[in-house]
């Protein structure tokens, strides 16, 4: 089976850093995949990483450590509008379908 | 169109009924994906498409539960005698093909209500 671990909740004020870490123990790894997810809307694609190390995109970088089963998110100059739930996602060697963790909700504060 | 969209956006159904959801993907979006999401967890995976292939149905949770598409086109999942653990947000989603790397493009979603 695969197991994948968010944590369930943080909390970070406007302007500053924050990482979102997802951990998974999964077989035949194929890519890691980051969702953002506001509250009654569909998740977005926001990120992909399928080799080791850092994709950096506008405020967004996702990191991946193929060895440890581990990625992060990182989030720079939060706003406000940045309040959602991130999804991280992992794609298996053969199989159709993505598998989702629970889902981080992160609240950014004045 | 220019996104996925589903229909209807919210269903209240009473327990035992049959309810019938629909996708429409992304025009050239050859795999089509329905998950659901129940409230405080993940996506759990229900059914797969792409293309003319046989659909791999896995994640279905019963028997209760089927799903069809036509081709490329339009998908509709049915759900037979309601549940009311069956109440939560229905979720499609297309994508280029199950090894894309640009992940899927979401539709917003049916919110089914069972009572």
């Amino acid at each position: 089976g695969q197991n994948i671990d968010q944590p369930t909740e943080m909390t970070a004020t406007e302007g500053a850093i924050v990482q979102i870490n997802c951990t998974y123990q999964t077989s035949g790894f194929n890519g890691l995949f980051w969702y953002q997810q506001h509250a009654g809307e569909a998740p977005t694609f926001l990120s992909y990483n399928v080799l080791d190390g850092l994709e950096e995109k506008g405020r967004f970088s996702s990191f991946l450590s193929r060895s440890k089963g581990y990625s992060y998110l990182l989030l720079k100059e939060l706003q406000m509008k940045d309040s959602a739930s991130y999804l991280c996602a992992v794609r298996l060697t053969g199989a159709n379908n993505l598998f989702f963790g629970t889902g981080t909700r992160l609240t950014v504060i004045p | 169109g220019a996104g996925v969209s589903q229909s209807p956006s919210n269903k209240v159904t009473e327990k035992g009924k049959d309810v019938e959801l629909r996708c429409d993907p992304i025009s050239g979006h050859t795999a089509l994906y329905w998950y659901r999401q129940r409230l405080g967890q993940g996506l759990e995976f229900l059914i797969y498409f792409q293309g003319n292939s046989a659909p791999d149905k896995s994640g279905l949770p019963s028997d209760r539960f089927s799903a069809e598409r036509t081709g490329e086109s339009v998908s509709t999942l049915t759900i037979q005698r309601t549940q009311q653990e069956d109440s939560a947000v229905y979720l499609c989603a297309s994508s280029l093909g199950r090894l894309s790397n640009y992940g899927y493009t979401f539709g917003s979603g049916t919110r089914l209500t069972v009572v």
